[in-house]
């Protein structure tokens, strides 16, 4: 089976500090993808980064990056320079790449940006 | 470029009723997932459905049917509403290939069951 993990409910830092975000999964498969993507309370889910499994390096995009440990099956995400807008629910997310590409969601992490 | 859309926004229903959800996908997008995120959980997938045939479930009874049209769209419908489908549930668009494809999330309808 192939699930998702969130070990961290709620996390809550101030404005301009660095955040980390914690995510591991476990998969038998090989090609697959991991994603973080952002639920703000207006509900839709808005992808934040994306990482390739046959990609060593960490993905990265603006204030946004990743920890990527395909050997632990551990996928972090942090969030430098926090901004009040980055208040959502983030949720960590994996596909294989065959047939739906469905993704499985971890529970979540409410993280609130404080000023 | 239009995104997502899903429609109603929000919905209440009683124990036994059926419900039917819409999604509009995304222009270009031949592909629709669905997804039930109960509340403080993660989405779970319910199915998907590509050229108007479903091509893959998830764990879910098959009182949880759909339809993809022509077009693209596609509908969820819910038969014998129990109070645990109470949830948002999410659609998703993309379009097939032979890669990695990315969907894009609609804002969801959130049903309520009394």
């Amino acid at each position: 089976a192939q699930t998702v993990t969130q070990s961290q409910p709620e996390m809550s830092v101030q404005e301009a500090e660095t955040v980390t975000l914690s995510c591991t999964y476990d998969t038998s498969e090989s090609n697959y993808y991991l994603f973080w993507y952002k639920q703000p309370p207006s509900r839709q889910m808005i992808l934040v980064i994306r990482q390739e499994a046959y990609k060593q390096q960490n993905a990265t995009e603006n204030r946004f990056s990743v920890n990527f440990q395909k050997a632990a099956k551990s996928f972090s995400l942090k969030i430098s320079d926090s901004q009040l807008g980055d208040t959502a629910m983030y949720f960590c997310a994996f596909t294989v790449i065959q047939g739906a590409q469905k993704l499985v969601f971890g529970q979540g992490t409410r993280l609130t940006i404080n000023p | 470029e239009t995104g997502v859309t899903q429609s109603p926004t929000h919905l209440i229903k009683t124990r036994g009723q059926q419900v039917t959800l819409r999604c509009s996908s995304q222009s270009g997008h031949n592909t629709v997932s669905w997804y039930q995120q109960a509340l403080g959980q993660g989405p779970q997938f319910i199915f998907q459905y590509y050229r108007e045939e479903e091509n893959g479930r998830g764990n879910f009874p098959p009182r949880f049917s759909g339809l993809q049209f022509p077009n693209y769209s596609s509908e969820l419908n819910v038969n014998a509403l129990e109070l645990d489908d109470s949830a948002l549930y999410l659609c998703a668009s993309s379009l097939r290939s032979s890669g990695y494809n990315e969907q894009f999330f609609g804002p969801g309808t959130r049903l309520t069951v009394l």
